[in-house]
């Protein structure tokens, strides 16, 4: 049981490039979250879905897409990768979305834009 | 919008008790919770408290949470070396898409 994983652990882009985050789980959790940390701040999410095929916007969904084509997948794509983009990639996954339930978050991704 | 904050940085030595705080300006904060960031991990859930309580404790840790003054503490009893991590406060008024996290407190144990 792996839990959360997160690829790739560590990326640098350079501005205009694109990439994909992938965050995997093995516990057949329904709701899938992605956050990105930033020094100084809490954690802030990005997008999240509540189960496969559904996606939804958070609090900082711009320049970010989503897809959870698979229940124990969701990607997070970067179209055309900014500096203000840099920043501490967390994803997450919960059984269900329910107030006091365990979040499980995966070990995070570094992404440098330049 | 929701607000919470915490100091930067605390440093206790080993042995004593540590005592983290958060503040928060929303009243209608359903579940307060602490997450446990350790070096090079994710955040971890240590404890949370419904609103309607005042007090929470597990093993070393207990939870305070004065509602009418928005505030909310974690205390360590016995705080060891592995307790050294970034320590989130965060609270909720619905689901976990709409949780509001702290700016986190570095907890430095010295020995």
């Amino acid at each position: 049981n792996a839990g959360v994983t997160q690829t790739p652990k560590f990326r640098v882009l350079k501005t205009g490039q694109s990439m994909t985050l992938l965050c995997a789980q093995d516990m057949n959790h329904e709701y899938m979250y992605w956050y990105r940390q930033d020094p100084g701040m809490g954690l802030r999410l990005i997008h999240y879905s509540v189960g496969e095929g559904t996606t939804a916007k958070g609090e900082v969904p711009d320049g970010y897409n989503v897809s959870r084509l698979k229940k124990q997948n969701f990607l997070l794509g970067l179209e055309s990768a900014a500096p203000s983009q840099t920043s501490v990639y967390f994803c997450a996954s919960s059984y269900s979305g329910g107030l006091g339930e365990t979040q499980y978050f995966g070990p995070g991704t570094r992404l440098l834009v330049l | 919008g929701e607000d919470v904050e915490q100091s930067l940085f605390l440093s206790v030595r080993e042995g004593d008790s540590s005592v983290i705080n958060c503040t928060y300006t929303d009243s209608s904060s359903t579940y307060l919770y602490w997450y446990k960031q350790e070096p090079g991990a994710g955040l971890q859930l240590l404890t949370y408290i419904f609103s309607n309580m005042d007090m929470k404790q597990d093993q070393r840790l207990t939870v305070l949470l004065n509602k009418k003054d928005k505030h909310l503490s974690l205390r360590i009893a016995d705080t060891q070396t592995g307790d050294s991590a970034i320590y989130f406060c965060a609270e909720s008024t619905g689901g976990y898409q709409k949780v509001t996290f702290g700016t986190g407190t570095k907890l430095q144990v010295i020995p």
